[in-house]
């Protein structure tokens, strides 16, 4: 099967400093990958479409700035809440698109709970 | 945006029991997707359903697309404990995964 993995599972971060989570396609490569954020009792929302070596693309009312997303490989993007709130606290889960798969199909890591006291 | 009702948002019952999640949209998908999430995991894939009126079965989980492509539904037979859980569903439209919608799921607690 195809596997996605999230790095770290959890985080607890002081407010202002900034978060770097990962998140990586161990056996497939993954040209396009998506970042959402999930709140309690509510679903999950779409923050940003990665590609591969190119800019992230941000939807509406999520500011670039304060997400930064970096898809380096094929295997790895990262997303990097600078400057972190604690209204940034929230489920963050990334998923993946393998190369060449139907236009239907993503898989999903195991998320990041981002708590910012 | 295209907007996913799913209802109920909470259901509660018995080992054994039957249910029927609901999923509906005044919008056209291409495709609809069932995911599964535990308390503090990434959905899992449960199905995707392509064509309208397919029936798809995953064990004691029965899927139906509709007809007109704007709805669907999940039955469980005789639930189990193990199908305690969020049940989400996911639109896809004809652009692609891109602008996929997720519903905002049902949490179902079935009870030993």
């Amino acid at each position: 099967g195809a596997v996605v993995s999230q790095h770290p599972s959890w985080v607890i971060c002081k407010s202002g400093t900034s978060v770097k989570i990962e998140c990586r396609s161990l056996d497939f490569q993954a040209t396009t990958m998506f970042w959402y954020r999930q709140f309690p009792k509510q679903s999950l929302m779409l923050m940003a479409t990665s590609n591969e070596g190119s800019k992230a693309t941000y939807e509406q009312g999520v500011e670039k700035d304060k997400f930064l997303i970096n898809h380096a490989s094929l295997t790895l993007s990262t997303l990097t809440v600078t400057s972190a709130h604690p209204e940034d606290s929230s489920f963050y889960i990334c998923s993946a698109r393998r190369v060449g798969a139907p236009n239907t199909e993503a898989f999903f890591g195991q998320g990041t709970r981002l708590t910012v006291v | 945006t295209q907007l996913l009702e799913q209802s109920p948002q909470f259901l509660s019952i018995q080992e054994g029991e039957n249910l029927t999640v609901y999923c509906n949209s005044s919008s056209v998908f291409s495709s609809l997707q069932w995911y599964r999430q535990e308390p503090g995991e990434g959905p899992v894939l449960l199905v995707t359903v392509v064509t309208g009126g397919e029936v798809k079965k995953l064990k004691r989980l029965t899927f139906q697309f509709g007809d007109a492509r704007k709805d669907s539904s999940l039955h469980i037979t005789a639930a189990q404990p193990g199908d305690t859980g969020l049940y989400l569903c996911a639109g896809v439209p004809s652009g692609g995964y891109q602008k996929v919608t997720f519903g905002i799921g049902t949490k179902l607690q079935v009870i030993p």
